[in-house]
């Protein structure tokens, strides 16, 4: 079956910094992978998403990841962080061979002013 | 605003009790899909319909029960309520069900049993 996991549950940022949300996974098949965002009571909306196609994928926001099957990762990147990406972010996996979709258990970004 | 409703927004019922949650999907989207979101358990897949038809099924426990209906508005009935179950439930929906596309998320009803 497959899992993923975010390896970092928090990752705090200044303001016009960097991004890097970490996501490894682990899969039989050849997987679909989404980033999702959860801002405070919303629900949840999806940045991007790698579905066998290039593996450098571009998502809203100014969020783009690569998926790198050598490493089983997928981490999320943004060049510059802003204030209203201060959100969960969640990494899934879904395997097209079954039916099922595994979350990670998120990552809180905290973005300083 | 993803277009997916759900309703009640929150919900605070007793153990024992049985409640449940609606959801109408985007206009278009055949395909409804049950998440569970608790602190200790994370974000969790419940149960997928499609068009009327249960198509996948992840850690839903007995206890609860889900269906959708024709005009494609899904109910999930959680049943013998347990303090445990207190969490957000959300729907999402997508057009034809399949794994890679874009799931679209509704608000979420919280539910606290007390």
């Amino acid at each position: 079956a497959q899992s993923v996991t975010q390896l970092d549950s928090h990752v705090s940022v200044s303001e016009g910094t960097p991004v890097l949300l970490r996501c490894n996974y682990s899969s039989s098949y050849s997987p679909s992978l989404f980033w999702y965002v959860q801002h405070p009571n919303k629900g949840l909306q999806l940045l991007l998403k790698y579905t066998s196609a290039a593996t450098l994928v571009k998502g809203i926001n100014g969020f783009e990841a690569e998926f790198k099957k050598s490493e089983t990762s997928f981490h999320l990147t943004k060049p510059s962080a802003h204030m209203s990406d201060a959100a969960e972010y969640f990494c899934v996996v879904s395997d097209p061979g079954n039916n099922d979709m595994r979350f990670g258990a998120g990552t809180r970004l905290t973005v300083k002013p | 605003d993803s277009g997916v409703t759900q309703t009640p927004k929150h919900l605070i019922t007793a153990t024992g009790q049985r409640v449940t949650l609606r959801c109408s999907p985007r206009s278009g989207d055949l395909s409804v899909y049950w998440y569970q979101q608790s602190l200790d358990q994370g974000l969790q897949f419940l149960i997928q319909y499609y068009n009327g038809e249960e198509r996948a099924k992840g850690n839903i426990l007995e206890r609860f029960s889900a269906q959708q209906f024709p005009d494609l508005h899904s109910e999930l009935n959680l049943s013998s309520l347990e303090l445990g179950d207190s969490a957000l439930y959300f729907c999402a929906s997508s057009v034809d069900g399949g794994r890679e596309e874009t799931q679209y998320f509704g608000p979420g009803t919280r539910l606290l049993v007390l």
